[in-house]
């Protein structure tokens, strides 16, 4: 099962900024934190990851707080471009060593004019 | 950029047929995934793997097996496709065994079985 939740759905105007946060009580101490952008008909891309306090690069920025057990991600000044599914993750070790990564249902993200 | 290359974008199988999905990395990563994506559920795990000839079930492998004889190619067999596996398969790649190596998706192959 995944390990976060997240809201189901958000609205924004094109110029806003967008906070989209997820909870992952149960995040264990190495877990990362990884958020994924994916428009339709295409696989999910890689937007930031993080392990604690915050992250920044071109597209977006990470929110994590001291405890870890919630992220919030922020799209400064989103356009029309930007309406997509985003989905927040953590890792999860898999039972032969390997490590496997865990999608939940995603954040639908509608931008309009 | 890393590129994921899955082999067919869309495929049309009959009941009963046993189907393969290929899919190929070309960065030497280690761990390959298998997803399917179903409206409202989001991306399920089938298979992964972190080494050749390396495998482990994911939440929903029933059905399914996979293949890894080579680093760079894991495929995903249906060994006899069933109706209720019409969906969207993706592909998946990541560097190293850490949970902060990204995943690199393909771009799918819409998989309908009639």
């Amino acid at each position: 099962l995944a390990k976060t939740t997240q809201p189901i759905s958000m609205d924004s105007y094109e110029g806003q900024e967008v906070n989209i946060t997820c909870s992952h009580n149960n995040i264990a101490t190495n877990d990362y934190i990884t958020w994924y952008q994916q428009f339709p008909s295409q696989g999910p891309r890689f937007i930031i990851q993080g392990y604690k306090t915050k992250v920044t690069n071109e597209v977006a920025s990470l929110f994590i707080p001291a405890d870890r057990k919630s992220s919030t991600l922020s799209l400064p000044r989103v356009s029309l471009s930007d309406t997509a599914v985003y989905y927040c993750l953590v890792g999860d070790k898999g039972n032969t060593g390997g490590f496997k990564t865990i999608f939940g249902a995603g954040t639908r993200l509608f931008v309009k004019a | 950029d890393v590129k994921v290359t899955q082999s067919s974008r869309y495929l049309v199988k009959r009941t009963g047929e046993k189907v393969f999905l290929e899919c190929v990395q070309d960065m030497d990563h280690e761990n390959m995934f298998w997803y399917r994506q179903d409206p409202g559920l989001g991306l399920r795990l089938i298979y992964f793997s972190y080494d050749v000839k390396m495998k482990e079930k994911g939440d929903i492998p029933e059905g399914y097996s996979v293949s890894r004889e080579k680093k760079e190619r894991f495929s995903l067999i249906l060994e006899s496709a069933s109706t209720n596996q019409t969906s969207m398969y993706l592909c998946a790649s990541s560097f190293g065994m850490e949970t902060n190596s990204p995943l690199h998706f393909g771009n799918g192959t819409r998989l309908t079985v009639t």
